[in-house]
């Protein structure tokens, strides 16, 4: 079965720093990995989708990188902002059971 | 293209009652999705559907949980009597075909927030 952890469960950092966010998986046999927020209450925004061919995925201030065969992956958020405030969620598509998994998320707080 | 829809937004019910949830997919998609999401968590699927059967239901509660979709386009999330322990947010997602989520990924509704007091 698909384990995907992620590390830290919550991250607090002042406006403009760089955030870094981590996200394991147990099994590599994946289709890909989707990074999606959170906000409060709500549901689901996709962020970035990487295949399970690719190393990395960019929009704008957010690149995601996969390291498949260790089971890893990082989302990076340049200059961050209040604005980013948010739990982020990563999940990947099993190519064994085509089912998507997902991790407990890290929530975000952005400081002005 | 309109996105996925989900209703209601909000529910409180009182334990052992009923409650119902509304989905309606992206137009096309022929998978779709139920999750429940309890506070802190990660989504957790309850039942997958391909156009009007059900391929994954394994992790629905049989005994309270109930889902159909009919036509192969919207969908119903029933659940009765409701426990204390249901209170969580339930989302709908879909995708365009079952293999196709590896390309296309899920999209999300909002979600339906669910608290039996």
């Amino acid at each position: 079965k698909q384990e995907v952890t992620q590390i830290p469960a919550a991250l607090s950092v002042p406006e403009g720093e760089n955030l870094v966010l981590n996200c394991s998986f147990t099994d590599s046999a994946i289709y890909n990995l989707q990074w999606f927020r959170q906000d409060p209450g709500k549901g689901l925004t996709s962020l970035l989708l990487i295949q399970s061919s690719q190393r990395e995925q960019t929009s704008g201030r957010l690149n995601a990188s996969l390291d498949k065969s260790s089971g890893r992956s990082t989302l990076y958020i340049a200059a961050s902002q209040p604005g980013d405030s948010a739990t982020y969620l990563c999940a990947v598509f099993g190519s064994n059971d085509y089912k998507l998994s997902f991790g407990a998320g890290t929530t975000v707080t952005v400081r002005a | 293209e309109a996105g996925v829809a989900q209703s209601p937004r909000y529910k409180i019910i009182e334990k052992r009652q009923s409650v119902a949830f509304w989905c309606n997919p992206i137009s096309g998609h022929a998978t779709l999705y139920w999750y429940q999401q309890i506070l802190g968590q990660g989504p957790k699927l309850l039942i997958q559907f391909q156009n009007n059967g059900v391929v994954d239901d394994s992790q629905l509660p049989k005994d309270r949980f109930s889902a159909e979709r009919l036509k192969g386009v919207d969908s119903t999330l029933k659940i009765q009597p409701a426990k204390l322990e249901d209170s969580a947010v339930y989302l709908c997602a879909s995708s365009p075909l079952l293999y196709d989520g590896g390309f296309y990924g899920y999209t999300f509704g909002s979600g339906t927030r669910l608290t039996v007091v």
